[in-house]
């Protein structure tokens, strides 16, 4: 099925260790997104990227990085993770900067605890 | 600052009691008004796109409408299948954000059989 895809679905770390979230779209769409979701926060933005071998700043990227070495793969790195960064991690992606009936299309999302 | 709120936090209604949601927004050049919905566990999922004041758009039980300054979403006669979370978010053509969506925080819609 055509969409985003995000690996893993679930993950536990201990304070300190580093891990990997990948995304993958087989849509061919330009832009992709690294949202967080916590409760009463709403989705906040980590990092975005408008194609690939690009990455820009979000609302929260501390802590966080990220790289678009394939156009339909973007990977978010937590290099020291903290407890702190406990959360559900969507990914997204659009075709182009305005050009988008529907906005965005979501991953399924990667629950990530931090102990 | 470009802002989007969503009222109430939480919505309990019973089955086909009928109700609206709202997203009040302040934004420098409206492009687009998405709603989603998600349910617990999964990802947000594309219900509706507005433009302009005035546009409305439906499907099932759902209608959205759009003004100036706010959207609604109106449930007719809801279902318990209804019950998930309904996010709203805009898009501007301004500012550096490379019409990246500003989301609201969300309503959760509860529907009671």
């Amino acid at each position: 099925n055509a969409g985003v895809t995000q690996t893993p679905k679930f993950r536990v770390l201990k304070t300190g260790q580093s891990m990997t979230l990948l995304c993958a779209q087989d849509m061919n769409h330009e832009y992709m997104y690294w949202y967080r979701q916590d409760p009463g926060m709403g989705l906040r933005l980590i990092h975005y990227s408008v194609g690939e071998g690009t990455t820009a700043k979000g609302e929260v990227p501390d802590g966080y990085n990220v790289s678009r070495l394939k156009k339909q793969n973007f990977l978010l790195g937590l290099e020291s993770a903290a407890p702190s960064q406990t959360s559900v991690y969507f990914c997204a992606s659009k075709p182009g900067q305005y050009f988008s009936n529907y906005g965005y299309t979501f991953g399924s999302g990667t629950r990530l605890t931090v102990v | 600052e470009d802002q989007v709120t969503q009222s109430p936090e939480a919505l309990r209604l019973q089955e086909g009691e009928s109700s609206s949601l709202n997203c009040s927004y302040t934004v420098s050049g409206l492009r687009g008004l998405f709603w989603y919905r998600q349910d617990p566990g999964k990802g947000p999922e594309f219900l509706f796109t507005l433009y302009s004041a005035g546009e409305e758009k439906e499907k099932e039980r759902l209608k959205a409408t759009l003004t100036k300054k706010e959207s609604f979403l109106h449930i007719t006669a809801p279902k318990p299948e209804d019950s998930a979370t309904y996010l709203c978010a805009v898009q501007t053509y301004y500012g550096g954000s490379q019409g990246n969506l500003i989301f609201g925080k969300g309503t959760k819609l509860s529907v009671k059989p």
